[in-house]
């Protein structure tokens, strides 16, 4: 099956720098990668997926590359702020209808960004 | 986006007793539903696909005599977990997907077995 590997576990900026948050999968077959932002005791909530035809996808401060020959995937945050503290994971499927649920995360890169 | 609501969101019980927990899709059906389980500070690991109408599919590892899964409509599906015991206490999350788009999660439940 998937097997996705998330690094670094941890990971602490100071506000306003930049933050990179690196996956990479297994199965060539995988096409959906969404990666999620979960607070304590909160449900993962959805910031940015890329589906693999497509290498870069932005969406204000947050991008998501993809690098299918090489099966990685990286987020980045640009200025980031204090609410930006979280754990992030990055997720990986070979989705196709209802299935794009079915997911295999990483193991969660907790991120502290001091003010 | 897509609602997905799952109750409760904590519950304490006692060992060898069995709790139900819901997770219903609000405004959409979902022919498929997807239940992970998740312990203090780690990931996110899928347990089964819950598929309306017809058995669960469980991952290697997870025993389905322990955790019963039913799909009775297009949104609901329900995790039951039988006789309870303290190492079932985690955090458990139902998502569904509405078909070409995102996974949507429901609140998770927290259990407790004391």
């Amino acid at each position: 099956g998937e097997n996705v590997e998330q690094h670094p576990s941890t990971l602490s900026v100071q506000e306003g720098d930049s933050a990179v948050i690196k996956c990479t999968y297994s199965d060539s077959a995988s096409n959906y990668f969404p990666w999620y932002k979960q607070e304590l005791g909160k449900r993962p909530q959805l910031i940015i997926d890329i589906r693999s035809n497509v290498g870069e996808k932005k969406d204000q401060r947050i991008a998501v590359t993809l690098n299918k020959t090489a099966k990685h995937f990286s987020l980045h945050i640009t200025e980031t702020q204090p609410e930006d503290s979280a754990v992030y994971f990055c997720a990986a499927t070979k989705g196709g209808g209802t299935s794009y649920g079915k997911l295999t995360f990483g193991q969660g890169t907790i991120l502290t960004v001091h003010p | 986006g897509a609602v997905v609501s799952q109750h409760p969101s904590r519950v304490i019980c006692k060992s060898g007793t069995s709790v139900k927990i819901e997770c219903r899709s609000l405004d959409f059906q979902a022919t498929t539903m997807f239940w992970y389980r998740q312990f203090p500070k780690k990931s996110l690991m899928l347990m089964a696909t819950s598929n309306e109408g017809s058995k669960a599919t469980y991952e290697q590892g997870v025993e389905k005599d322990k955790f019963l899964i039913n799909h009775a409509s297009l949104t609901l599906s329900t995790l039951t977990v039988t006789s309870a015991h303290p190492e079932d206490s985690s955090f458990y999350i139902c998502s569904a997907s509405t078909g070409y788009t995102e996974a949507f999660f429901g609140q998770g439940t927290r259990l407790t077995v004391v």
